[in-house]
Formats: C-alpha cells, sequence, structure tokens
C-alpha cells in the first residue's frame, strides 16, 4: 500500500511569492491533516479536512489556506510569503474511525525556503 | 502557550538500558495521547498511544505510562537499541472525534553501542 505522498519535497520561494502544496493520501483514507514544523516549535497543526470540509483550523493567519478534492487528495496554499513560514510542511492521512482518535500516518514533507 | 511539553532537548543513553522520554500537558481535557518517531528526511511514524481511561500501555519494547493527576506521561524503551536514535514527539488530543493534535517540541535520542 503506497503511503502518504506529498509534493514537491523541496521548493524555495522569495517573500511575497504564494506557494501550493500537494499532498495525496494512503488509498482509503478520507481525513488528511498539515502540520508546520520547525526548529524549536515542534510540529504546529494547521488544518484538518475530512470529505471536502475542513473540520478544524490551527492558529495560523488566512495567508494558510486548503482544500480537499473529491478524491480525498489535499493541497495547501501559502500566499505573500514571509520568511518565518520557513518550514517543514508535514501531511498526515487517517483512517476514518469511530471515535476520531488514532494515529495519522504522515508524508515525508514539502520542505519550503522563503528567501 | 505551549500545552504540550518535552522539556528534556535530547538524551543519551547506552545501548540494552533503558531509555526515559517525558512529556508534560497543561490541559486536563486531554483525553488521548501518542508517540511518534522521526527520523531525519522522513516523516513522523506512529509508536504507540494511550487513552485517558489507561494508565498504562505495552507494545514490544515500548511502554506508555500516563499519570493523569500529574498531567506527565513518559515513554520507556527497553532494551534500547542504536535504531532506536531518532527524534522522539509526544502529542495530545486536543479536540475529541478529530485529528487535531498538539505537539511537544520533541526530544532527541541518542543510543549509543
Amino acid at each position: 500500500k503506497a503511503g502518504v505522498t506529498q509534493t514537491p519535497r523541496y521548493l524555495i520561494k522569495t517573500r511575497g511569492q504564494q506557494v501550493t502544496l500537494s499532498c495525496s493520501p494512503i488509498s482509503g483514507h478520507r481525513s488528511v491533516s498539515w502540520y508546520q514544523q520547525t526548529p524549536g516549535q515542534g510540529l504546529q497543526f494547521l488544518f484538518e479536512y475530512f470529505s471536502e470540509t475542513q473540520r478544524n483550523k490551527g492558529n495560523f493567519p488566512g495567508r494558510f489556506s486548503g482544500r480537499q478534492f473529491s478524491n480525498s487528495r489535499s493541497e495547501m496554499n501559502v500566499s505573500t510569503l514571509e520568511l518565518g513560514d520557513s518550514a517543514l510542511y508535514l501531511c498526515a492521512s487517517s483512517p476514518r474511525t469511530s471515535g476520531g482518535t488514532g494515529e495519522l500516518f504522515f508524508g515525508e514533507g514539502s520542505r519550503l525556503t522563503v528567501l | 502557550d505551549q500545552q504540550v511539553k518535552q522539556n528534556s532537548p535530547s538524551l543519551s543513553v547506552q545501548e540494552g538500558r533503558i531509555s526515559i522520554l517525558n512529556c508534560d500537558y497543561t490541559n486536563s481535557m486531554f483525553d488521548y495521547f501518542l508517540w511518534y518517531k522521526k527520523y531525519p528526511a522522513e516523516g513522523p511514524t506512529f509508536l504507540i498511544s494511550i487513552s485517558s481511561i489507561k494508565d498504562k500501555n505495552e507494545d514490544g519494547r515500548f511502554t506508555v505510562f500516563l499519570n493523569k493527576s500529574a498531567k506527565h506521561l513518559s515513554l520507556h524503551i527497553v532494551p534500547s537499541q542504536p535504531g532506536d536514535s531518532a527524534v522522539y514527539f509526544c502529542a495530545a488530543s486536543a479536540a475529541p472525534g478529530t485529528y487535531k493534535y498538539i505537539f511537544g517540541t520533541g526530544t532527541r535520542l541518542k543510543v549509543l553501542a
């Protein structure tokens, strides 16, 4: 079974630009979450999608947005990039369970560098 | 405000000995906790979890202990192996019914051969 696939793996942008990151979840997984990892901050929750609906959103500015498609694939977009947006962006998928708790299956991440 | 804290950024342990990684949380409403391991250039991988209705959960060499009164959980690895060298994150479920987790900042474990 293929894992969570994220593209691109690495990218460099300049301040003010926008970026779109893509995530293909594990087949059959309907929930997709996004996290930002920066040194010293750990993983910080961005948002979670289930059946094309945003179910939860973290404490990030409106420049960060996302969406999920009918095939469960997800994209996140960051507009007007700032230097502080440089980070590893991790996508994770999960099977829908009755309690909604359970493990996340992470992709390898997209490393964004903003110059 | 960091609701999940891992106060030890790093830990070194001899191969074969016990590794103990600690995690503290502030929100008594958290009801589900997980541990993840991360190697460089890879995404985190799930290790073990525990529900707040339990105080211990074991899976092979890994055991997680939960002390709700102290708002503290720990991960024990016995015996430690060089392949266990990685960054370990604890996480708490912030919203029941969803996959919104709050992660700690991680502890880098180094197992010395």
